[in-house]
C-alpha cells in the first residue's frame, strides 16, 4: 500500500535560519500533498498543500515543492521563528478518502 | 463555522465500560473520518464516512463502532476496550469524497483504558 517516508525526524535551526523537511511517497498515483503542524497539545492544522499538477507553491515564509518523477515533496520554511517550533507532518491522498501521514518531524527554532 | 468540535476532551475508562465519542461540524462537510493518534506518532486513518455512509474501515478491530446519524455528527462507540487502545482520537471532516480539499481536525479526544 502507499507509504510516505519523512525526514529528519528532528530538525533544530537558530531563530532566522532555513528549515527544510523531506518527503517521498510510493503511490504514483497521489495528486494531494498536504502539510500539516501539531503543537504539543493540540490539533493537526493544514499549512499549506500542493496539488499534482504544479511543481511549487509559496505562501509567506512557507514553500512546498514537489518532483512527481521522483515522488519527493519538501517542506521549506525560511526566516523560522520560535513559534515555528512543533511537530509538521507531510502526507500524500490519491484524492479520494485516504490521506497517509508522514511519521513527523519534530522542528526546535531557538532563539 | 470552519471548526469541529469533539466531546469529551478527556475519557478515563474500564475494559468493561460502553461509552461514546462525539465530533460535530458545521461547514456542510459531507465527508468525516476518525483517526487514532498515540503519542510521537502521526494520525493513523479508522474510518470513513462518506454522504453518512461508511466507505473506509481501516481493519478496525470491532470493539470500535463508528455512526454517522446525520451528515454533521459522528460518533465512535467504544466497548470492551484493551489498554493498548489508549489514545488521542481525532475526527476531521472535508468537503466531499474526492476532492483534493484540506481535512479539518477535531481537538481530539484523550482516552485512557484503565
Amino acid at each position: 500500500g502507499e507509504n510516505v517516508e519523512q525526514h529528519p525526524s528532528t530538525l533544530s535551526v537558530q531563530e532566522g535560519d532555513s528549515a527544510v523537511i523531506k518527503c517521498t511517497y510510493s503511490d504514483s498515483a497521489s495528486n494531494y500533498f498536504p502539510w500539516y503542524k501539531q503543537e504539543l497539545g493540540k490539533r493537526p492544522q493544514l499549512i499549506i498543500d500542493i496539488r499534482s499538477n504544479v511543481g511549487e507553491k509559496k505562501d509567506q515564509r512557507i514553500a512546498v515543492t514537489l518532483n512527481k518523477t521522483a515522488k519527493h515533496f519538501s517542506l521549506h520554511i525560511t526566516e523560522t521563528q520560535p513559534e515555528d517550533s512543533a511537530v509538521y507532518f507531510c502526507a500524500a491522498s490519491t484524492g479520494g478518502f485516504k490521506t497517509i501521514f508522514g511519521a513527523g518531524t519534530r522542528l526546535f527554532v531557538k532563539a | 463555522d470552519t471548526e469541529v468540535t469533539q466531546t469529551p476532551k478527556h475519557l478515563v475508562m474500564g475494559m468493561t465500560n460502553k461509552k461514546s465519542l462525539k465530533c460535530e461540524q458545521h461547514m456542510g462537510h459531507r465527508a468525516m473520518y476518525w483517526y487514532k493518534q498515540k503519542a510521537k506518532k502521526p494520525p493513523e486513518l479508522m474510518f470513513v464516512y462518506s454522504y453518512e455512509k461508511l466507505s473506509i474501515n481501516e481493519s478496525v478491530p470491532s470493539r470500535f463502532s463508528p455512526e454517522c446519524p446525520n451528515s454533521s455528527l459522528l460518533n465512535l462507540h467504544l466497548h470492551a476496550l484493551q489498554p493498548e487502545d489508549s489514545a488521542l482520537y481525532l475526527c476531521a471532516s472535508s468537503q466531499a469524497p474526492g476532492l483534493l480539499a484540506e481535512q479539518y481536525f477535531g481537538p481530539g479526544t484523550r482516552l485512557t483504558v484503565t
